[in-house]
């Protein structure tokens, strides 16, 4: 059974740029959260979709959004880019509530410059 | 709100000796307790999780954790690690209904030595 895909794997952008990310997650699977990890902050939760809406939200500002298709890949955009805004970004995939084993891909590595 | 504490942020050891990373968390509710490694260039893997029922959870790689809800701990434990163990270790909790929000901590790096 393949794994979480996320694409691209790399990414280098520029301030003001937009970007945006995508995960493909295990068949079967319906809910996608994403993660931002960073050296200062560490691990973040940003939201998490579930049957194409979105379940949770973490404390990140409106530039960050995301979206969930009917066959559950799900992409997240994030507009404007800061340099803060350089980090890995994780996605997970499980098949429905917090019980359920979360999979992670293995990031996004975005770079803003 | 729900908080995870990681006592420790590098861990160095030998080859073959025991090992203890230390994880603490802070919840007004009931929550679900996981550990997750991280090898370099690497998203995280699922070592073990607590749901519910006996304190003592049995993970992946000889790996295990014991939940202890008076001191609101959930410490992982190898009796003898290996080289390829050495990768960084994330402690995180989900609140009961909270769907899949995880709330990691800052992580452990683990360095087993030769």
């Amino acid at each position: 059974k393949a794994g979480v895909t996320q694409t691209p794997r790399y990414l280098i952008k520029t301030r003001g740029q937009q970007v945006t990310l995508s995960c493909s997650p295990i068949s079967g699977h319906r809910s996608v959260s994403w993660y931002q990890q960073t050296p200062g902050q560490g691990l973040q939760f940003l939201f998490e979709y579930f049957s194409e809406t979105q379940r949770n939200k973490g404390n990140f500002p409106g530039r960050f959004s995301g979206r969930q298709f009917s066959n559950s890949r799900s992409e997240m955009n994030v507009s404007t880019l800061e340099l803060g805004d350089s980090a890995l970004y994780l996605c997970a995939s499980s098949r429905v509530g917090a019980t359920d084993t979360q999979y992670f891909g293995p990031g996004t590595r975005l770079t803003v410059l | 709100a729900q908080s995870v504490t990681q006592l420790d942020s590098q861990v160095p050891v030998f080859e073959e000796a025991p090992v203890e990373l230390r994880c603490n968390y802070s919840s007004s509710v009931s929550v679900y307790l996981f550990w997750y490694v991280q090898y370099p260039n690497q998203g995280l893997q699922l070592l073990l999780k607590y749901l519910s029922g006996s304190t003592l959870v049995k993970g992946i790689n000889g790996f295990e954790a014991e939940f202890n809800k008076s001191q609101t701990s959930f410490h992982l434990r190898k009796p003898s690690v290996h080289i390829s163990d050495t990768a960084e270790y994330f402690c995180a909790v989900s609140e009961y209904g909270g769907y899949n929000k995880l709330i990691f901590g800052a992580g452990t790096r683990l360095a087993v030595h030769p």
